[in-house]
């Protein structure tokens, strides 16, 4: 079992669309939970990173975690063709230096 | 103003051959690292060096070979370059969170 899973896609929804994407991890130690977007042939750039189980909100974006059920979600709102892209969870013990990465999920959205 | 720099952006070189990657970062970060993505986008560790000083070093050929002159670069040699290593190579920084990405390397073997 990988330590962390990753819904794979593709995915393609219409504008407008709310989109779900979700990651789920096995070591219990994991405390550390971030979002990146990568757009084709271009480096990953960090979306959303949190500590907590719970909810953090940034625009049209909300990242949940459920440490209980050692589970992430990153929700797009009112999503946008410029929201096309590869969508990565990365998940790690206690800094940047200790992260593993979601195998990325690739998202089109549709006009 | 990029603030992590990776050269060459595509590498194309025969099997056999040696490459190096170079990467600079303009953040003032202390940890620099390569990752290597693979064809199906899962992105992997390969080194860490925080202040000039190698901290992970993951399980990969020793045909690999990190070298970091000063904290603000970081360079990667590929010794005998196999098909196999064909991938995205991203170099990022961070101090000590999150990870700044680098634009990628895109090294093809043929």
């Amino acid at each position: 079992q990988k330590e962390v899973e990753q819904d794979p896609g593709p995915l393609s929804v219409p504008e407008g669309a709310i989109v779900s994407l979700n990651c789920t991890y096995s070591n219990s130690a994991f405390q550390y939970f971030m979002w990146y977007r990568q757009y084709s042939r271009k480096g990953p750039e960090l979306l959303m990173y949190t500590y907590s189980s719970g909810n953090k909100e940034d625009g049209r974006f909300t990242a949940q975690v459920d440490k209980s059920s050692k589970y992430i979600s990153l929700f797009i709102r009112d999503s946008q063709p410029s929201d096309s892209a590869t969508y990565l969870c990365a998940i790690g013990t206690g800094s940047a230096r200790q992260l593993t990465f979601g195998s990325g999920t690739q998202l089109t959205v549709l006009p | 103003d990029t603030a992590v720099s990776q050269t060459p952006k595509y590498l194309v070189t025969q099997m056999g051959n040696d490459k190096s990657i170079k990467c600079e970062q303009n953040l003032g970060h202390d940890t620099m690292y390569w990752y290597k993505q693979d064809s199906k986008k899962f992105l992997k560790i390969m080194f860490s060096y925080n202040n000039k000083e190698l901290i992970i070093n993951e399980t990969v050929p020793n045909r690999f070979s990190p070298k970091s002159p000063d904290k603000a670069h970081l360079n990667l040699h590929i010794n005998s370059l196999e098909l196999g290593d064909s991938a995205v190579y991203f170099c990022a920084s961070s101090h000590p969170d999150p990870l700044s990405f680098g634009q990628g390397t895109r090294l093809t073997v043929v």
